[in-house]
Parts: C-alpha cells; sequence; structure tokens
C-alpha cells in the first residue's frame, strides 16, 4: 500500500477485555510511532521505535499498554485489561530515520471501551 | 525537548493570506523546524520543514528567522480546505515527534 495503514478502524470493547491494534508502516521506513488522541485533546506520544535501536516507551501510561515491531515492520500495541479512560483514537505514523524526514499518519483506530 | 510556543487560535479570511507564527528561543543549531497540521477528524499530515533558510513546497512556505528562535508558517491563500490545528516542532536527531497543542486556524468564508 501507498500510506501507513491501520486495523481495526473502529473497535469497542469491553471493560477489562484485551485489545491488539494492528500498524502497517510505509515499506522501508525505519521509525514507527504510536500516538493516542482523546476526544477533544492532542496528540499523546506513546511509544517509538527506531531501527534496531531499543524503543522509546516513555509515554506508554501504565504497564497494561505494551507494543512490538515485528521485523521492523508491522506493529501491533496491545492494551490489557482495558478502562474507559483509554477511549480514544490511536494513531501510528512511520518515517525514514533523521531529523530531516517527514511523518506519515494512518487514518487511525478509534478505540471505545464500554 | 526545545519548546515551541504558538497562539492557541486564530482566523483569517478565505482567500487571503495567513501567518501562523511559532516561538523556539531555546531551539540548538541541528534543530530542523517542522510543521504538521490535522484537518478535523483526520491523522496529522506534513506540512514543510526547515534547517536556516527559507523553504516553499506546494502547500505553504516557511520564513525561518535570522536567529532561528522563530518562525512563520504562511499559506498564500487560505481555503476553506486549511482550516485546521497546525502544529510547529522542533526534531534533533533521532528523538521522536513530539506534538504540543498547536494552532486551531479557522477560515471564515
Amino acid at each position: 500500500g501507498a500510506g501507513v495503514s491501520q486495523s481495526p478502524s473502529n473497535k469497542v470493547t469491553e471493560k477489562g477485555k484485551d485489545v491488539e491494534l494492528r500498524c502497517d508502516p510505509i515499506s522501508g521506513h525505519t521509525a514507527l510511532y504510536w500516538y493516542r488522541q482523546s476526544l477533544g485533546q492532542g496528540l499523546e506520544f506513546l511509544i517509538y521505535f527506531q531501527g534496531n535501536s531499543a524503543p522509546d516507551k516513555s509515554g506508554l501510561p501504565s504497564d497494561r499498554f505494551s507494543a512490538e515491531r515485528t521485523g521492523g515492520s508491522v506493529s501491533t500495541l496491545t492494551i490489557q485489561r482495558t478502562q474507559q479512560e483509554d477511549s480514544a483514537v490511536y494513531l501510528c505514523a512511520s518515517s525514514f530515520g533523521g531529523m530531516n524526514t517527514e511523518a506519515f499518519f494512518g487514518q487511525g483506530t478509534r478505540l471505545t471501551v464500554v | 525537548d526545545a519548546k515551541t510556543t504558538q497562539p492557541n487560535s486564530m482566523e483569517s479570511n478565505e482567500e487571503e493570506p495567513v501567518h501562523l507564527p511559532c516561538n523556539h528561543s531555546t531551539i540548538s543549531g541541528t534543530d530542523y523546524i517542522h510543521w504538521y497540521r490535522q484537518l478535523p477528524s483526520q491523522g496529522p499530515e506534513y506540512v514543510i520543514h526547515g534547517l536556516t533558510s527559507n523553504v516553499n513546497n506546494r502547500m505553504a512556505s516557511l520564513a525561518i528567522a535570522e536567529d532561528r528562535k522563530s518562525s512563520t508558517l504562511i499559506l498564500h491563500r487560505a481555503t476553506l480546505r486549511d482550516a485546521a490545528v497546525y502544529y510547529c516542532i522542533l526534531r534533533f536527531s533521532n528523538e521522536k515527534l513530539t506534538f504540543g497543542t498547536g494552532t486551531r486556524l479557522t477560515i471564515i468564508p
């Protein structure tokens, strides 16, 4: 595909269930970012993968959140024991590495915890 | 992280030029200045970036002050589609991309 693809586009889950959100970055992009955006709020950084370096997990809000990136490509964000405050749009972006490159964002996954 | 300061909101008339300011007084010599925007109900999209010289692309122009402590994103002829939140971001090395609160631009028909 030409752009960053996220799935599912919408997810409704019951409180306490685990969810997995998927991100397919643009082929060849070494950097991958996860953000979340609650309704009417700004973008909250979650985690950043850059090549083979250890990921920057400084934005993960709790140990219920984890992410992995397999083979330097696809990434999965997992939220365990979901809470209502986890409801948000989860956005993924990818880019070539470096400060002189642009990031491309997916359309996001809207997560609703009921 | 070097911080940026932007006005919370701005308004502009349709078909007029728009100048969106950003202050970054603690910028270091190797920080790139990036601009992104987020249209309603969409993910952010890249607009433009620069280091020292002014930059132009099909979407906008970026004017960078000589001391690099401020910059201005210029939309030459605003349309209703340009209504969005505009983010000014400093990027250093391989650090994560950190978004502030941005400027909410309203275009008046």
